[in-house]
């Protein structure tokens, strides 16, 4: 059985760090592409960070880059999401998710997510 | 950055109804679109891929069409379980969501 369990969120201030963690099991972590899914309360689902399986090409969103950093440790069956520089809206649960079926031109993919994990809460505020 | 806009945003219906939820793209995405169920408190649930193809375990009563910027989810006959929020998602260009169709009880 597939399985994704985050943990590490938490209440940290305005300009604070988190590092949320996602283990997985059940799949070889290292043969497929995992990401980050946030939604913040009461609002829809917003992408934030996806990296392929090896660990080699990864993709932020926008309101993201250059403050969190994705990255994978496949022997320990782990994703990460390092959280710099957090800001209000930045608060959100945050979930990671397996990839599902995807679409590959070169490094520029893109894939539906078929597996999720319950998600971990992170709250930024003073 | 591809925007995708669903509607309607609140759906009010009855236990049997059909009740089919539309999904556009800013632009062309091809089939690359997915659609998820939300449940309050839970994580989404992937229900299908490319369009029209249904996760596995997923009731046939729900399904998908459409192509380029235009997209449907229709759930067939609607049942006690399936009041929730539906997502759907583009994987043509990075990853966009929806804002969203609660279903609710009528």
């Amino acid at each position: 059985e597939v399985q994704l369990l985050e943990s590490g969120g938490g209440l940290v201030q305005p300009g604070g760090s988190l590092r949320l963690s996602c283990a997985v099991s059940g799949f070889t972590f290292s043969v497929y592409a995992t990401g980050w899914v946030r939604q913040a309360p009461g609002k829809g689902l917003e992408w934030v960070s996806a990296m392929s399986g090896n660990g080699e090409v990864k993709w932020d969103a926008d309101s993201v880059k250059g403050r969190f950093t994705i990255s994978r440790d496949n022997p320990k069956n782990t994703l990460y999401l390092q959280m710099n520089s957090l800001r209000v809206e930045d608060t959100a649960v945050y979930y990671c998710a397996k990839r599902g079926d995807f679409r590959c031109g070169g490094n520029d993919c893109s894939f539906a997510f078929d597996a999720w994990g319950r998600g971990t809460v992170v709250t930024v505020s003073s | 950055d591809i925007q995708m806009t669903q509607s309607p945003s609140t759906l009010s219906a009855s236990v049997g109804d059909r009740v089919t939820i539309t999904c556009r793209a800013s632009q062309s995405i091809s089939s690359w679109l997915a659609w998820y169920q939300q449940k309050p408190g839970k994580a989404p649930k992937l229900l299908i891929y490319k369009t029209s193809t249904l996760e596995s375990g997923v009731p046939s009563r729900f399904s998908g069409s459409g192509s380029g910027t235009e997209f449907t989810l229709t759930i067939s006959s609607l049942q006690p379980d399936d009041f929730a929020t539906y997502y759907c998602q583009q994987y043509n260009s990075a990853w966009t969501f929806g804002q969203g169709t609660k279903v609710e009880i009528k």
